[in-house]
This record gives C-alpha cells, sequence and structure tokens, in this order.
C-alpha cells in the first residue's frame, strides 16, 4: 500500500513569507508526528496528533509554528514569517495507534529560507 | 536529553560486522531504530520494548538492556545497502508516543 506522502518536497522560500507543509498519512493510522531534521542531525519532534486532536505540542520552537489536522487524516504544519533558521527537512510520521508504536515516515519537504 | 550513540561514525569493508550502541541517561519504554541515507526518509529496522528483548531479521539484531537504559545493534556480514545514518529513537513513555531521536551513526560500507 502507499506510504506516508508529504508535499511539496522542496520549498523555497524568502524570509517573512509564510509556507505550508502537508502530510498525508498511511491509511487507517491514527497517530500523526511532525519532526524538524537540521542538517546532520537526527529528527526532533515538533507535534503529535491522534485523529485530530492535538495531543503534543511541546516540540514548537515559536507560535510562529501551527498544526493542524481537522479531520483526522491530512495534517498541515504552517510557518508564519519564515526565518532562516527554521530552514530545514520537516518530516511527518504516522503510526496505527495504540500499542502499535512503530513511526514510518514520509520523504519530507526540504525547507530553505533566504 | 537526546541520546548518546557511539561509534559517531565507523567505516567497514563488506562482510565485516558492527556494533552500534544507543544510551539514554532516562529510563525507556522502548527503543526504534532507523536507517537513514542521505536525502531520503529514515526506514524503520526495527521496535524493542522493555523487558531485555532481542529482536533481529537477515543480519541486523538489536538488544535492549532496560536497567542499564541502552541498546546496541548489531550488523553482520555487512553489505553495500548498509550504508548510512543509523538513529535509535526512544520513548520514555506518558501520553505521547514521540520519539526523542540520538545523535547518530554513520556507517560507511566499502566493497
Amino acid at each position: 500500500g502507499a506510504g506516508v506522502s508529504q508535499s511539496p518536497r522542496y520549498k523555497v522560500a524568502k524570509r517573512g513569507q509564510d509556507v505550508a507543509l502537508r502530510c498525508d498519512p498511511i491509511s487507517g493510522h491514527v497517530s500523526l508526528f511532525w519532526y524538524q531534521q537540521a542538517l546532520g542531525q537526527g529528527p526532533e519532534f515538533l507535534t503529535y496528533f491522534q485523529n485530530e486532536a492535538q495531543l503534543d505540542k511541546s516540540g514548537l520552537p515559536s507560535d510562529r509554528f501551527f498544526a493542524e489536522r481537522p479531520e483526522g487524516s491530512v495534517s498541515t504544519l504552517k510557518i508564519q514569517r519564515t526565518q532562516q533558521e527554521d530552514s530545514a527537512v520537516y518530516l511527518c510520521a504516522s503510526s496505527l495507534g495504540g500499542n502499535q508504536e512503530t513511526q514510518y515516515f514520509g520523504p519530507g519537504t526540504r525547507l530553505l529560507v533566504l | 536529553q537526546q541520546p548518546v550513540q557511539s561509534p559517531q561514525a565507523v567505516i567497514l569493508r563488506e562482510g565485516e560486522d558492527a556494533v552500534i550502541n544507543c544510551s539514554s541517561s532516562k529510563a525507556l519504554y522502548s527503543v526504534h531504530w532507523y536507517r537513514q541515507k542521505h536525502g531520503e526518509a529514515p526506514v524503520f529496522l526495527m521496535i524493542l520494548l522493555k523487558g531485555g528483548e532481542q529482536k533481529g531479521h537477515d543480519k541486523i539484531s538489536a538488544s535492549f538492556n532496560e536497567k542499564k537504559q541502552q541498546s546496541s545493534l548489531y550488523l553482520t556480514a555487512s553489505q553495500l545497502s548498509y550504508s548510512g545514518t543509523y538513529f535509535c529513537g526512544t520513548r520514555t513513555g506518558g501520553a505521547t508516543n514521540k520519539l526523542i531521536f540520538g545523535t547518530g551513526t554513520l556507517l560507511a560500507v566499502q566493497p
């Protein structure tokens, strides 16, 4: 079956622009995660959804970052007034939920803020 | 605090073995191992739950010592396809299933 998909794969933004990153999780997966990965580093947790409920947003670096999953499937990560330090790969992962913890990652969106 | 992986990097010849370690300062509920190739998504390898279990498939196996808060990934008879960066992802329990990823280990397998 289809894996996690993300769009766009690449995004170049001018500093101060708003961007929206989309994630389509594996069908039927209850849990959805967003991670940020800087060059040469491991993924860092941003936020977590169970269905449409955002249960943990402790990793969002500032109030410029906002995520939603209104119908419990597709999720959007929005970054307002982008800054150069926002440049990174944004990874989305999904899992079945419950006792099924395994997270499957999408290909990521590579964001470059100029 | 992020788990520490060792070694940071290792170069192998095809057919050689390697061990990658992951050590956490916090009590762990589970450990997840991923391999990531340059420019690609992390690919899930295996998950270990607390209880000291050891798992494996093909020539890749892993162990989890919850008392020591450590996990090790064993790669035997390495193949070129094993090259990449290996990350351990740790879950410390609680309401969220978020993973805290380790510092990463770069593995290069040469012919």
